[in-house]
């Protein structure tokens, strides 16, 4: 059971364009959720993350956005770069019960110059 | 800039053999996480520790692999024997507190021949 979706696996997109990585739950009681960047053969860099409490939350180039009554929740760059050319996690965690991380499949995002 | 420190980075060894990996976290951080990454998919738990107790070992195998935080600094996860199957990226993690924002190390690429 898949609790944690990203079912795009790849986006191109100019650069100076938006990205928008977007990811589906379906579990509830979910009420933290992270974005996570990761190149080849390096391990997650943390991004940005949100609590359920919030419905956006920005930092520099990236915004967050959680849609609870739809479970989704998306991750926009703006604008996108040629360094931004990696793999991209969500991540979602029931903060109360130990943190434990759940992660979608990851969208591999391209950015061509 | 603190980071988690993870060795080898690289490991190649025969299905049947002994492997261990090493992570020390960000000081000051109690709570360590050991992910497993196959490749395609997101990283998953396999163990928690709070210090040097586990809190979340339910999805790992205990027939092969074990894990320790003796003194509640750095850990070790080993698997004996090694299986075909085993061959991911082993990813260590830490946060100052349980559900707080977890940061990686730069993984242990793990191959079983």
């Amino acid at each position: 059971d898949q609790q944690v979706k990203q079912n795009s696996p790849s986006l191109s997109v100019q650069e100076g364009r938006i990205s928008i990585l977007n990811c589906d739950y379906t579990n509830s009681m979910f009420d933290y959720f992270l974005w996570y960047k990761k190149y080849p053969a390096e391990g997650p860099t943390f991004l940005i993350s949100i609590s359920s409490i919030k419905d956006k939350n920005e930092d520099g180039r990236f915004t967050v956005f959680l849609n609870k009554s739809a479970k989704h929740l998306s991750l926009h760059i703006v604008p996108s770069q040629p360094g931004d050319s990696a793999v991209y996690f969500c991540a979602a965690s029931i903060y109360n019960q130990g943190g434990k991380l759940i992660f979608g499949q990851g969208t591999e995002l391209s950015v061509k110059p | 800039e603190a980071e988690v420190a993870q060795s080898p980075r690289y490991k190649i060894t025969e299905k049947s053999q002994a492997v261990a990996f090493w992570c020390d976290p960000i000081s000051g951080h109690a709570t360590l996480y050991w992910y497993r990454q196959i490749l395609g998919q997101g990283p998953e738990l396999l163990v928690q520790f709070q210090d040097e107790s586990v809190v979340d070992d339910s999805q790992l195998p205990k027939d092969r692999f074990s894990a320790e935080r003796l003194k509640g600094v750095d850990s070790t996860l080993k698997i004996q024997p090694a299986e075909l199957g085993d061959s991911a990226m082993y990813l260590c993690a830490s946060s100052p507190t349980p559900g707080g924002t977890q940061y990686f190390g730069p993984g242990t690429r793990l191959l079983v021949l």
